[in-house]
């Protein structure tokens, strides 16, 4: 079965920095592109990046990009999500998913930015 | 940007009931075309890609169609199992959107 495990989220000050990471499994995870997707509290489904399979190429809403980073260890089978920068309106869960049609999803995890 | 669009934004149906969801793209975008379902709080679960093909293990009444511009997701059969918010999303470029949300409720 393909899961994936998001893990790092937590409460921070406007201004700070936070490292998510996702693990997976029961996949062969270094052919396969990997993306963050975020949830604020009430709203809608936002994608926020992706990486390819080899870490060649990434991608980004332009709300992360300069302050977002993305990356990935094959070896390690996980990707991460480097947040610097961090504002009010980054809080949300973080949700790490499979290419680019998003499936399967991991859990999430909560980010707070806030004083 | 490739704005989505769904419509309605919220339903409610009896068991029983044929459910329809729509969504354009505001541009041409091929097939490349999810739809989710989320329940609260819960991640989102892939029901379509490929505008039409379900993922596995997904109940066949589900069904997606349409390309270029204009899609549907249709509940052939409403079960009260299937309450939730919908989401359509495309993969032809970046970045990657989604529509608003279709928040189906059971009667």
């Amino acid at each position: 079965e393909e899961q994936l495990l998001e893990s790092g989220g937590g409460l921070v000050q406007p201004g700070g920095s936070l490292r998510l990471s996702c693990a997976a499994s029961g996949f062969t995870f270094s052919i396969n592109a990997m993306s963050w997707v975020r949830q604020a509290p009430g709203k809608g489904l936002k994608w926020v990046s992706t990486i390819t399979s080899s870490g060649g190429n990434t991608y980004y809403a332009d709300s992360v990009k300069g302050r977002f980073t993305i990356s990935r260890d094959n070896s390690k089978n996980t990707v991460y999500l480097q947040m610097n920068s961090l504002r009010a309106e980054d809080t949300a869960v973080y949700y790490c998913a499979k290419d680019t049609n998003f499936d399967p999803w991991g859990q999430g995890t909560l980010v707070t930015v806030s004083s | 940007d490739i704005q989505m669009t769904q419509s309605p934004s919220s339903l409610s149906a009896s068991v029983g009931d044929r459910v329809t969801i729509t969504c354009r793209a505001s541009q041409g975008i091929s097939s490349w075309l999810a739809w989710y379902q989320q329940k609260p709080e819960k991640a989102p679960k892939s029901l379509i890609y490929a505008a039409s093909t379900l993922q596995s293990g997904v109940p066949s009444r589900f069904s997606g169609s349409g390309s270029g511009t204009d899609f549907t997701l249709t509940i052939s059969s409403l079960q009260p199992e299937d309450f939730g918010t919908y989401y359509c999303q495309q993969y032809n470029s970046y970045p990657l959107t989604f529509g608003g949300g279709t928040k189906v409720e059971i009667k």
